[in-house]
């Protein structure tokens, strides 16, 4: 099993750009995040999905969008790029809860909007 | 919203030393905590977790201690190795959040050889 993969790795910017933060997992889980971390700061979550076709805001979701087509794809859209969204953007998935459900996570797309 | 806090955002200690990390959540609702390790250019890894029906749970050189009166957490790393430094995060959930997780800032772990 591959886990969680995340494309690109490092991606920059410029202001008012769009792009697709790509996610996929082999496992099977129903649920799926997106969090962003800022330097020294712990995680927010942006989005989630507990299954195909469903997804919620999270804490912190303006500025973009998440679709939910298939159990095993998580894509995290910007559509407008901001210097505020300069982070470090991760997928993770879970099964549900009741089946002991940690996160795992991808190793991570480092985005710089300038 | 969740709040998730961490004491100390720094800790070193010497190689053979355990390593205590401390966590605070606010919600008393909160029944399901995760600790994980954070290393430079990586996403986080599951290190242990503890549901609120529990006191303490034992991994291998961790153990993760609750303490619901105080809405406490803490990992203590035993005999600590180079290779854990690293960022320490701690992630509580509730069951009504749909599995939502919300993290604490982080504690950078550094051992000294």
């Amino acid at each position: 099993n591959a886990g969680v993969t995340q494309t690109p790795k490092f991606r920059i910017l410029k202001i008012g750009q769009s792009m697709t933060l790509q996610c996929a997992q082999d496992m099977n889980h129903n649920y799926m995040y997106w969090y962003r971390q800022d330097p020294g700061m712990g995680l927010k979550l942006i989005y989630y999905s507990v299954g195909a076709g469903i997804t919620d805001k999270g804490e912190v979701p303006n500025g973009y969008n998440v679709s939910r087509s298939t159990t095993e794809d998580f894509p995290l859209r910007l559509e407008l790029a901001a210097p505020s969204q300069t982070s470090v953007y991760f997928c993770a998935s879970s099964p549900p809860r009741d089946r002991g459900s940690p996160l795992h996570f991808g190793n991570g797309t480092r985005l710089t909007v300038t | 919203g969740e709040s998730v806090g961490l004491h100390l955002p720094t800790l070193s200690v010497q190689e053979g030393d355990n390593s205590i990390i401390n966590c605070a959540y606010s919600n008393s609702a909160s029944d399901y905590f995760i600790w994980y390790k954070q290393e430079s250019g990586k996403g986080p890894q599951f290190i242990i977790d503890i549901r609120s029906n529990m006191d303490k749970r034992q991994g291998q050189r961790v153990t993760v201690l609750l303490n619901k009166t105080v809405k406490h957490l803490s990992l203590q790393i035993a005999a600590t190795q180079p290779g854990d430094s690293a960022v320490y995060f701690c992630a509580e959930n509730t069951q009504n959040t749909g599995n939502q997780f919300y993290f604490g800032t982080g504690t950078s772990l550094t051992v000294i050889p």
